[in-house]
C-alpha cells in the first residue's frame, strides 16, 4: 500500500515564525502535492513538484514556498506564518499523471 | 482556468437507499481526467471513482457509478444501497495536463450523512 505521512498532525504557531510542514512518500512516486482545505472553498492548490528539485507554483502560492531535495520528501515552508493561513494542509503523490493522488492525513496548523 | 461546482454543500439519504451528488466543471480542454474523492470524519482522502474524459463509457466501482455527459461538461455520482461508512466528505475533481505533470482542481465539496 502507497503510504504518505505528514510529520505532524497538528501544529499552533505564532505570527511571523517559519514554519515547515514535512511530507514523506514511500513508493517512489514522481509527482507530489501540497494543498490547503478550507471549510467552503475545497481544496486548493499550493504548490507541485514533477521531479526532484523541480517545483511549479499551484493557484495560491502566495506566502509559500516548497522544497524537494529527495524524491520521497517535499517540504511545504511558510517563510513568516499569518493568521490566514490557519487551515488543514494536505500532502499528496502520485505515479502517473492522471492516475490516483494517494493523499497523507493532513496537519492542521493553526497561527495565533 | 478550470472551475469545479458542486452545488449541493449537504445531503442526506438514509442506508440502503440511493443518492446522487451533482458535479459540473468547466474546461476548453478536450484531454483530461474526472474524479470522485472521499474524505470519511478525521480520515484520510480516498479515491472512489476516476474517469477518462476520451471514454464514453461511464466508470462504475461497485455500488459507485458515474453519469458523465461531456458535452454538458456533468460528471454526477450516484451511491446506491448506501451504507453508514458512505458517511463523508465527498470531492469531484477535474484534472488536467501541466507539461509532464498533472493538476487537479476540485470543487467545494458536499457533506453526505447516511442515516438508520
Amino acid at each position: 500500500d502507497v503510504k504518505v505521512t505528514q510529520s505532524s498532525r497538528y501544529l499552533v504557531k505564532r505570527t511571523g515564525e517559519k514554519v515547515f510542514l514535512e511530507c514523506v512518500q514511500d513508493m517512489d512516486h514522481e509527482n507530489m502535492f501540497w494543498y490547503r482545505q478550507d471549510p467552503g472553498l475545497g481544496l486548493r492548490l499550493i504548490y507541485f513538484s514533477y521531479d526532484v528539485k523541480m517545483k511549479e507554483k499551484g493557484d495560491i502560492p502566495e506566502g509559500y514556498s516548497v522544497s524537494r531535495e529527495k524524491k520521497e520528501r517535499f517540504s511545504l515552508i511558510l517563510e513568516s506564518a499569518s493568521t490566514n493561513q490557519t487551515s488543514m494542509y494536505l500532502c499528496a503523490s502520485s505515479l502517473i499523471p492522471g492516475y490516483e493522488q494517494y493523499f497523507g492525513p493532513g496537519t492542521r496548523l493553526t497561527v495565533t | 482556468a478550470q472551475t469545479v461546482t458542486q452545488s449541493q454543500p449537504e445531503m442526506s439519504v438514509q442506508e440502503a437507499e440511493t443518492v446522487t451528488l451533482s458535479c459540473t466543471y468547466d474546461t476548453s480542454e478536450s484531454n483530461y481526467y474526472l474524479f470522485w474523492y472521499k474524505q470519511p470524519p478525521s480520515r484520510q482522502m480516498i479515491l472512489v471513482i476516476r474517469q477518462e474524459a476520451y471514454k464514453q463509457q461511464n466508470a462504475t466501482e461497485n455500488r459507485f457509478s458515474v453519469n458523465f455527459q461531456k458535452a454538458a461538461k456533468s460528471f454526477s455520482l450516484k451511491i446506491s444501497d448506501s451504507q453508514l461508512g458512505d458517511t463523508a466528505m465527498y470531492f469531484c475533481a477535474f484534472m488536467k495536463w501541466v507539461g509532464t505533470a498533472s493538476k487537479l482542481t476540485f470543487g467545494t465539496g458536499t457533506r453526505l450523512q447516511v442515516t438508520l
